[in-house]
């Protein structure tokens, strides 16, 4: 898993390229799974989900991977542009909850 | 998706005071919840708002320091009482879509407290 705490991992990739930001989460029993996008003094931002039926789900330049086995998912961004620079943190549902357990959240920098 | 609105974005306070957060959505929703996100962290749950019963509290949370009110699907208020230093966060509301268990988030109440 990644590290909680004030220092987020940050990913720092050059403007154009494709972007992956890795999360693990620990509980077999979630069934459904969302990145979130929060920039700098808002809130988080809904990129793109996925049901624990699926293992991988496209959207516009985004792709989300969900690996039961290992508990990981991941996001890819393709083509990264300066405006994805933000935090990214994934969050899954445990079922029966119907409220989100987030990760600690990566910190996106893209090099102009 | 829903628009979500707080109130007010940001506030500065002192110790022992306590400050009431209003989150308001453009249409009526089911599912409603209010998040804490402390400094360089992410996000935990607080509560979910039950519009007509009690909130229902997270562990190490409770209803004395964060009283929460859902009078209808549209509305609810967060309190943080008797705030101290260590309740410098952002606030979150965040509903539940239609249909759906997506849930989608407020701007944010921006607390710092002295």
């Amino acid at each position: 898993g990644e590290s909680v705490g004030l220092h987020l991992p940050t990913l720092s990739v050059q403007e154009g390229d494709n972007s992956i930001i890795n999360c693990a989460y620990s509980n077999s029993a979630s069934d459904y799974f969302i990145w979130y996008k929060q920039e700098s003094g808002k809130g988080p931002q809904f990129i793109i989900d996925i049901r624990s039926n699926m293992d991988k789900r496209q959207g516009q330049r985004v792709t989300v991977l969900l690996n039961k086995t290992v508990k990981h998912l991941s996001l890819q961004i393709a083509a990264t542009q300066p405006g994805d620079s933000a935090v990214y943190f994934c969050a899954e549902n445990i079922t029966g909850r119907r409220a989100l357990t987030f990760g600690s959240g990566t910190r996106l920098q893209v090099q102009p | 998706s829903a628009v979500i609105s707080q109130k007010p974005s940001r506030d500065i306070c002192q110790r022992g005071t306590s400050l009431t957060i209003q989150c308001q959505v453009d249409s009526q929703v089911t599912m409603m919840f209010w998040y804490r996100q402390q400094p360089g962290q992410s996000l935990t749950l607080i509560a979910t708002a039950n519009q007509g019963s009690e909130a229902t509290y997270e562990s190490g949370f409770v209803i004395d320091k964060f009283p929460i009110s859902r009078p209808n699907l549209t509305f609810s208020t967060l309190t943080v009482s008797n705030m101290s230093p260590e309740d410098s966060s952002i606030y979150l509301c965040s509903v539940e879509g239609q249909g759906t268990e997506t849930q989608y988030f407020g701007p944010g109440t921006r607390l710092l407290v002295l």
